[in-house]
């Protein structure tokens, strides 16, 4: 398995532009989750899925940020509009249930928003 | 609401000394906590899990252990290596309808030749 693939691994956008952060999860894992990264406040939980339901998106700051999950191999985290306080690194990561193995996490999208 | 620290933003030690990492949870007793290594650019990598009645769990030179009188776990890398510097982080995780982890901001762990 290639691992969790997120696209893109760089966006630079202007203030106010539409922002798609896309993931593909392993295959056969049952959760997905969405977490920001930033200095100040590490990672933080944005969303997550479970079997393709979202369960929990307390996490995310504003209506302006929504995520989909349409099929259990992909999932899009979209940014309408972007605000340069959402400039950070956006990971995905999915893990199955019942296992002693943690997350997968991809290598992340990091989005400049000027 | 559950908090997770991770007392020390950095540490720089010796090749061939034993680094120790500390992660302290307050508000919360997890069922058990993950340590993860992130390395720059790159997403955390899983390294170990340690659940709440183990006291102690090893991985070839890496060891932690999981004390709940204290609420905390330490985090062992023992030989340690350049190749083993890095940010590691700990997440504390619950057996209730696979709460997601809670991750501290990580250690940055420098080991100096």
């Amino acid at each position: 398995d290639a691992g969790v693939i997120q696209s893109p691994r760089h966006e630079v956008t202007e203030m106010g532009q539409e922002v798609t952060l896309r993931c593909k999860p392993i295959s056969g894992h049952d959760y997905l989750f969405w977490y920001r990264q930033t200095m100040m406040r590490g990672l933080e939980l944005l969303i997550y899925f479970n079997n393709n339901v979202p369960i929990d998106d307390s996490g995310m700051p504003e209506d302006r940020f929504s995520a989909k999950m349409p099929n259990a191999s992909f999932s899009t985290l979209k940014i309408q509009p972007s605000e340069p306080r959402d400039s950070a690194v956006y990971f995905c990561a999915s893990s199955s249930s019942g296992t002693n193995y943690g997350y997968t996490f991809g290598s992340g999208t990091r989005l400049t928003v000027v | 609401s559950q908090k997770i620290e991770q007392n020390s933003e950095a540490l720089n030690i010796q090749e061939g000394k034993t680094a120790t990492l500390t992660c302290n949870y307050t508000n919360y007793s997890p069922a058990y906590l993950q340590w993860y290594r992130q390395d720059p650019g790159r997403g955390p990598v899983f390294l170990l899990l340690i659940r709440e009645n183990e006291k102690e769990k090893r991985k070839e030179r890496l060891k932690v252990t999981f004390d709940t009188t204290l609420k905390q776990s330490l985090f062992h890398i023992t030989a340690s290596q350049p190749a083993d510097s890095a940010t590691y982080l700990c997440a504390q995780g619950s057996n209730s309808g696979n709460t997601p982890l809670v991750f501290g901001k990580g250690t940055r762990l420098s080991v100096i030749a």
